[in-house]
């Protein structure tokens, strides 16, 4: 099985900020990973598939990176309903697996 | 506009069963693959199970093989999860999700259906 190891499991920032979140599959997974947000109550929403391809209507300071085993999740300036849970996901090979959630708080 | 309706959540008792559904529509049912992924209150997201476009093909995670069974009515456009011999670590919210045509990765999610598994 992938494992998905993301970090940081929570991080503190404020209106403007640049806040990076990172994944690391434990064997290489090529391009084939995905990167959602989930607010409270809320159904995950698809944000950046295969590696850094941005989805319909998500906004271009979302943006993603990397190749074979690590990957980032970059938001360039945090804006106030970017507050919530970001999950990796990757699509290599079954069983499909999610890292453990990165939860972005005010600071 | 894609839409997904799941229903039949509700609280079983522990080595029960019971059967979601998960009403599609505004896609071509039939062309893209689906999947169900759970969350376990304050947990994150777990994948449990996902059926090839057609449904010529059919995956689960180790922790439900052999318990759930996935499966589509290709003419209502209405995918199933069956779900027996329930266990407590199996309430979650259950998320019917239609995946990009390329790539196992959930595009469009449906609200969730609430399954509480009593011991």
């Amino acid at each position: 099985d992938v494992r998905m190891t993301q970090s940081p499991s929570s991080v503190s920032a404020s209106v403007g900020d640049r806040v990076t979140v990172t994944c690391r599959a434990s064997q290489d997974i090529s391009s084939a990973l995905g990167w959602y947000q989930q607010k409270p109550g809320k159904a995950p929403k698809l944000l950046i598939s295969d590696v850094s391809s941005l989805q319909s209507g998500v906004p271009s300071r979302f943006s993603g990176s990397g190749s074979g085993t690590d990957f980032t999740l970059t938001i360039s300036s945090l804006q106030p309903e970017d507050f919530a849970t970001y999950y990796c996901q990757q699509a290599h090979s079954f069983p499909l697996t999610f890292g453990g959630g990165t939860k972005v708080v005010i600071k | 506009e894609v839409q997904l309706v799941e229903s039949g959540g509700h609280l079983e008792q522990s080595g029960g069963s019971l059967r979601l559904s998960c009403a599609a529509s505004g896609f071509a049912f039939t062309k893209y693959p689906m999947s169900w992924v759970r969350q376990a209150p304050g947990k994150g997201l777990e994948w449990v199970a996902s059926i090839a476009k057609g449904g010529s093909d059919t995956f689960y995670a180790d922790s439900v093989k052999g318990r759930f069974t996935i499966s589509g009515d290709n003419s209502k456009s209405i995918l199933f999860l069956q779900m027996s011999s329930l266990r407590a670590d199996d309430t979650a919210l259950y998320f019917c999700a239609k995946n990009l045509a390329h790539l196992w990765l959930p595009d469009h999610w449906g609200q969730g259906a609430l399954v509480i598994v009593s011991s």
